[in-house]
């Protein structure tokens, strides 16, 4: 069984500020790892993954996250949020051999205000 | 050129009618998905058919079954809607069974049950 842990339910921070949005995970096989965002009424988009290689991996957008693997860890930061990053994120693990089925953590709701 | 569609965007309903949310996606991808999203935006699994076979049926009731006539195709039909089943409905899909690449998400339907 897999399990993902979000510590931070809600993280206001101010515009051009830096973020870090914590997320562990429990499994007891390797998994693959995600970062997705859910705009206000929207469906979630993926952010990010990590499957192997390099810990650090990078979006389009300026998000990176790292790969930690003894902390079983996989945070999400960004150097300077804009107003337009304001959502919600998801971690996910998904498990390879169970059909590939994804468990979220419970989100983190990030505001930036001006 | 939406990716993953679902129809209807919002649905309000009785309790005890029975009701159908449809998914279609022109990804080309194998696996499609139904996860529920309550209102504390939790995520849950619910289904998964990879080629219009059943691969993953987690514990829902069985008032909720899921049809794929096709793989591009996967529809969920619930009996005897109750207060309860009132949440935010996601269908995704992803490339093979393996979860590497992610899902795509639809953008929801939002099931209310009065």
């Amino acid at each position: 069984a897999q399990s993902v842990t979000q510590l931070d339910s809600q993280v206001p921070v101010f515009e051009e500020a830096p973020v870090e949005l914590r997320c562990n995970y429990s499994s007891s096989v390797s998994v693959y790892l995600f970062w997705y965002v859910q705009y206000p009424n929207q469906g979630l988009q993926l952010l990010l993954k990590y499957l192997s290689g390099s810990t650090l991996v990078e979006s389009i957008n300026g998000f990176e996250a790292e790969f930690n693997k003894s902390q079983t860890s996989f945070h999400l930061r960004k150097p300077s949020v804009h107003i337009s990053d304001t959502a919600e994120y998801f971690c996910a693990v998904s498990d390879p051999g169970n059909a590939g089925k994804s468990t979220f953590g419970d989100g983190t709701t990030l505001t930036v205000k001006p | 050129d939406t990716a993953v569609s679902q129809t209807p965007k919002y649905l309000v309903t009785q309790m005890g009618n029975d009701k159908s949310i449809k998914c279609e996606q022109n990804l080309g991808h194998d696996t499609m998905y139904w996860y529920k999203q309550d209102s504390k935006k939790f995520l849950k699994i619910m289904f998964s058919y990879n080629n219009k076979e059943l691969i993953i049926n987690e514990t829902v009731p069985n008032r909720f079954s899921p049809k794929s006539p096709d793989k591009a195709h996967l529809n969920l039909h619930i009996n005897s809607l109750e207060l309860g089943d009132s949440a935010v409905y996601f269908c995704a899909s992803s490339q093979g069974t393996g979860g590497i690449d992610g899902y795509t998400f639809g953008s929801g339907t939002r099931l209310t049950v009065v």
